[in-house]
């Protein structure tokens, strides 16, 4: 099974500290994916990557950054947290390989709280 | 723009009852429709993956339909359990965008 792991489960962070989330997969998938996830508004796609050092903003790219230096690693990088990037932050990875249309596999997730 | 929705937002019944729940959306332009589960402070599972020229898919107790034409796909559940209280979310996919819809907040009684 694909697995895709992320670093921390919880985190609590300062604001205008600098915060890493990290996220690993284990299946050569091509494409990563960053969401966040907030009650109300659902999850949104916050940036994507197709390739190694390749990276797409989403929707809600404002405020982060992401690095991919190796295939099986994605970042999320808040460069100076604040108070309403307090979420749910859900990893994801898909394989475009072949003629299949794959699905995706997410990660458990990172709960970031910024105070 | 594709926008998904899921209705009921939530949902409580009795312990062995089949239930059915259901997600809409605008664009039948889709490559392909996935429905999660998540528990409470958790990931997304994946629980079925149907393609655009599917109709439907079937996992032990769960049976997903896509009706593309309509944009409609249902997830139906039988012989509910406790076990299956989660919040149960549909996704389209389009090009590079998964679309999620808000979810059903499904809560079975023992």
């Amino acid at each position: 099974d694909v697995k895709v792991t992320q670093s921390s489960r919880y985190l609590v962070k300062r604001t205008g500290e600098k915060v890493f989330l990290e996220c690993v997969q284990d299946m050569d998938h091509e494409n990563m994916f960053w969401y966040r996830q907030d009650p109300g508004l659902g999850l949104r796609l916050i940036y994507f990557s197709y390739d190694v050092k390749m990276k797409e903003k989403g929707d809600i790219p404002e405020g982060y950054s992401v690095s991919r230096e190796k295939k099986e690693r994605f970042s999320l990088i808040l460069e100076s947290a604040s108070t309403n990037q307090t979420s749910m932050y859900l990893c994801a990875s898909r394989t475009d390989r072949g003629l299949y249309n794959y699905g995706y596999t997410f990660g458990s997730g990172t709960r970031l709280t910024v105070v | 723009k594709q926008e998904v929705t899921q209705i009921p937002a939530a949902l409580s019944v009795p312990e062995g009852e089949n239930l059915v729940l259901n997600c809409s959306f605008t664009d039948s332009a889709i490559y392909n429709l996935q429905w999660f589960r998540q528990d409470p402070g958790k990931g997304l599972t994946s629980l079925l993956l149907i393609q655009s020229s599917q109709r439907e898919q079937t996992s032990g107790r769960l049976n997903a339909s896509l009706d593309k034409s309509s944009g409609r796909s249902t997830l139906y559940i039988a012989a509910s359990q406790p076990g299956d209280s989660a919040t149960y979310l549909c996704a389209v996919r389009r090009s590079e965008k998964l679309v999620f819809g808000k979810g059903t907040k499904l809560t079975v009684n023992p």
